[in-house]
């Protein structure tokens, strides 16, 4: 069973603060890794992609993957409130498979 | 359209009755999916076509889901005999093969069903 998992949160960051969200996975096999930002009622909103080792940095947003360790997570600088939402963790095995969510992190960002 | 469109956005059925939901994926996205998200949950696959072709249905709950895209675009997940643990948010995403983008999926608005 190739899982995603998630600490639920909440986590609970002052504004202008880092907030670290954090991500593991079961399948070695899996490749592409991704962060989703869904605001309560919405779609999921892509935000982030990461394909190899490293660091991937993008605006205020970076994603750090491990695949050793099997560990992707997804730093935000200077939070806003803007940024209270839930983050799904989502990983694919190869291209035009299915992704596979974590049941997502929520966030709040207090001004 | 610029985005994956999906309708309708919120369906109430009674237990029993048969629902129908649509997606129109980007244009040129060849790859589409159907997820599930029930409250407080990650989506959950339901079911992949590529083109016309359903290549993976293996998230289907139940023989009384049924999912269609016989164009190549737009698609149909239709639920026969729904139950009330049908009722949940049904998410279409769809995906471009180019490399570029190594086929990140969009999603649609989803549509919020409740069975009654």
């Amino acid at each position: 069973q190739k899982e995603v998992e998630q600490n639920s949160g909440p986590l609970s960051v002052p504004e202008g603060a880092i907030a670290s969200l954090n991500c593991t996975y079961s399948d070695r096999v899996s490749q592409s890794f991704f962060w989703y930002r869904q605001y309560s009622g919405k779609s999921p909103e892509l935000i982030m992609s990461i394909y190899s080792n490293g660091d991937k940095e993008d605006g205020r947003f970076t994603a750090q993957l491990n695949k050793a360790s099997q560990y992707v997570s997804l730093l935000i600088r200077d939070s806003q409130p803007s940024d209270s939402a839930t983050y799904l963790c989502a990983v694919r095995g190869q291209a035009g498979t299915a992704l596979i969510f974590g049941k997502g992190t929520t966030l709040s960002v207090s001004s | 359209g610029a985005g994956v469109s999906q309708s309708p956005r919120y369906k109430v059925a009674k237990r029993g009755q048969d629902v129908a939901l649509r997606c129109d994926p980007i244009s040129g996205h060849v790859s589409l999916f159907w997820y599930q998200q029930a409250l407080g949950q990650g989506p959950e696959f339901l079911t992949y076509f590529q083109n016309e072709a359903q290549l993976d249905k293996s998230g289907l709950p139940s023989d009384r889901f049924f999912a269609e895209r016989p164009e190549g675009s737009v698609s149909t997940l239709k639920i026969q005999r729904t139950q009330q643990e049908d009722s949940a948010v049904y998410l279409c995403a769809s995906s471009s093969p180019s490399v570029g983008s190594a086929g990140a999926q969009h999603f649609g608005d989803g549509t919020r069903l409740s069975i009654l």
